[in-house]
């Protein structure tokens, strides 16, 4: 089955630690990205990438790096200088990156020790 | 700057009611327009688009919204709902003028599915 995957599915931090969380796509899609979920809040945008060894930051960077190494994998590390990482952290792809849908993966919770 | 707006945090309706879903967006051009549906703890999937033509968009699950312009609204509609429809919706609109890399999501709506 195509899809996108994620892992792990809780992600526990400790402080000072960076913590990379797992994303894997096998739709052969160009496109993809990450975003950050919040209790009552909608989905903002980390950082999205169009193509192979190329990427941008979203509207919230700050704290977060990210690698586009291969097609399928785009990793995202939450780096010690996030200071509030608490959240629910969605990975995306889409076909390209013009009028495509996006297709999102099942989701990494990461909590804070 | 642009935004959705989802008015209702949280709705409750009885099974087989109608259901909409309010939905707006403060663009200046016409955006690609979009309804996303999150059962707990998973993912975002995708019940219907709209990027032009027909203002009326069907979806799956029974699901269909309307694009009206000079309302700067995509409401989301069910005639009926089930059970299973419980769950957390989410407007979100394409601004980037179809480059689909700067969706902005409102913050979504619960729905309660009471028996």
């Amino acid at each position: 089955d195509g899809g996108i995957t994620q892992s792990p599915k809780y992600l526990f931090r400790k402080e000072g630690q960076n913590v990379t969380l797992s994303c894997e796509q096998n739709l052969n899609h160009d496109a993809m990205y990450w975003y950050r979920q919040d209790p009552g809040q909608g989905l903002r945008l980390i950082y999205y990438s169009h193509i192979v060894n190329d990427f941008q930051k979203g509207d919230i960077a700050e704290g977060y790096s990210v690698s586009r190494e291969k097609k399928e994998s785009f990793p995202l590390t939450v780096t010690s200088a996030q200071k509030n990482p608490t959240a629910f952290y969605l990975c995306a792809s889409s076909k390209g990156a013009n009028q495509e849908t996006q297709y999102f993966g099942p989701g990494t919770r990461l909590l804070v020790l | 700057a642009q935004s959705v707006t989802q008015p209702d945090i949280h709705i409750t309706v009885s099974e087989g009611a109608s259901l909409e879903l309010r939905c707006n967006y403060s663009y200046g051009a016409t955006p690609y327009l979009f309804w996303y549906v999150q059962s707990p703890g998973q993912g975002l999937q995708l019940l219907l688009k709209y990027f032009s033509g027909d203002t009326l968009v069907q979806g799956i699950k029974g699901f269909e919204a309307e694009f009206k312009r000079s309302q700067s609204s995509f409401n989301l509609r069910k005639p009926s709902v089930h059970w299973s429809d419980a769950a957390e919706y989410f407007c979100a609109v394409d601004t980037s003028g179809g480059s689909n890399y700067k969706l902005t999501f409102g913050k979504g709506t619960l729905l309660t599915v009471n028996p």
